[in-house]
C-alpha cells in the first residue's frame, strides 16, 4: 500500500484483556514509531524501532505494554491484561531513517482503543 | 535531552485574523524542525519542515535558534485551519513531539 496501515481501525475490549495492535509501515521504510494520543495529552511517545531492533522504548509506560518489529517491516504492540487508562488512539509512523532531509514521518489513521 | 514545548493548548481566533501557534525547543545540535497537522477525522500529517522554508497553505515558520523557537504563522486565518497542531524535533532519527494546540478559527 501507499501508506501507513494500521488495524484494527478499532478495538473494544474488556478491562484484564490482551490486545495487540498492528502496524504495517511504508515499504522500505526502515525507522518505525509508536504514539498514542489521548484527549487532552497530546501525542505520547512509546517506542522507536530502527530495524528490528528498539534503541528508544523509554516511552513504555508499563511492563504490561511491549512492542515488536520481524523483518524490518510489520510492527506488534501487545497491551496485556488492558486498564481504562489504557484507552487511547495508538498511532504507529514510520520514516526512511536515512538522515537528514529524510526524516519526514508519516502516519497511520490509527487504532482506537477502548477499554470497559 | 530533547523538548519540544507548546505552551497554548487551545487557541481561538476570528476568522481573517493572524494566528501564531507557539513552539520552543531544547536541543544541543543543529535541530530538524516540523510542524504537523491533524484535520478532523484525518490522519496526522507533515505541513512543513524549516529546511524547506516553503509557505504551505498560507503557512510559515521560521527557526530562530537564538530563542530556539520554531512558531508557526499565518496572517489570515481560515476556518479550514481548525486543526490539531504539533510541533516537532527529528534528532538522528527519532522524532519528538510537542503535545499539540488545538486551533479553532471562529467564523
Amino acid at each position: 500500500g501507499a501508506g501507513v496501515s494500521q488495524s484494527p481501525s478499532n478495538k473494544v475490549t474488556e478491562k484484564g484483556k490482551d490486545v495487540e495492535l498492528r502496524c504495517d509501515p511504508i515499504s522500505g521504510h526502515t525507522a518505525l514509531y509508536w504514539y498514542r494520543q489521548s484527549l487532552g495529552q497530546g501525542l505520547e511517545f512509546l517506542i522507536y524501532f530502527q530495524g528490528n531492533s528498539a534503541p528508544d522504548k523509554s516511552g513504555l509506560p508499563s511492563d504490561r505494554f511491549s512492542a515488536e518489529r520481524t523483518g524490518g517491516s510489520v510492527s506488534t504492540l501487545t497491551i496485556q491484561r488492558t486498564q481504562q487508562e489504557d484507552s487511547a488512539v495508538y498511532l504507529c509512523a514510520s520514516s526512511l531513517g536515512g538522515g537528514a532531509g529524510n526524516t519526514e514521518a508519516f502516519f497511520g489513521q490509527g487504532t482506537r482503543l477502548t477499554v470497559v | 535531552a530533547q523538548r519540544v514545548t507548546q505552551p497554548e493548548k487551545l487557541l481561538s481566533v476570528f476568522k481573517g485574523a493572524p494566528v501564531e501557534l507557539k513552539c520552543n525547543y531544547s536541543y544541543s545540535g543543529s535541530p530538524e524542525l516540523f510542524w504537523y497537522v491533524q484535520y478532523s477525522r484525518q490522519r496526522l500529517q507533515l505541513l512543513l519542515r524549516h529546511i524547506s522554508r516553503e509557505s504551505i497553505k498560507g503557512f510559515t515558520a521560521d527557526l530562530n535558534k537564538g530563542e530556539t523557537s520554531f512558531h508557526l504563522k499565518k496572517p489570515f486565518a481560515q476556518e479550514e485551519d481548525s486543526a490539531m497542531y504539533y510541533c516537532a524535533l527529528s534528532s538522528g532519527n527519532q522524532f519528538y513531539f510537542g503535545t499539540g494546540t488545538s486551533l479553532t478559527v471562529i467564523p
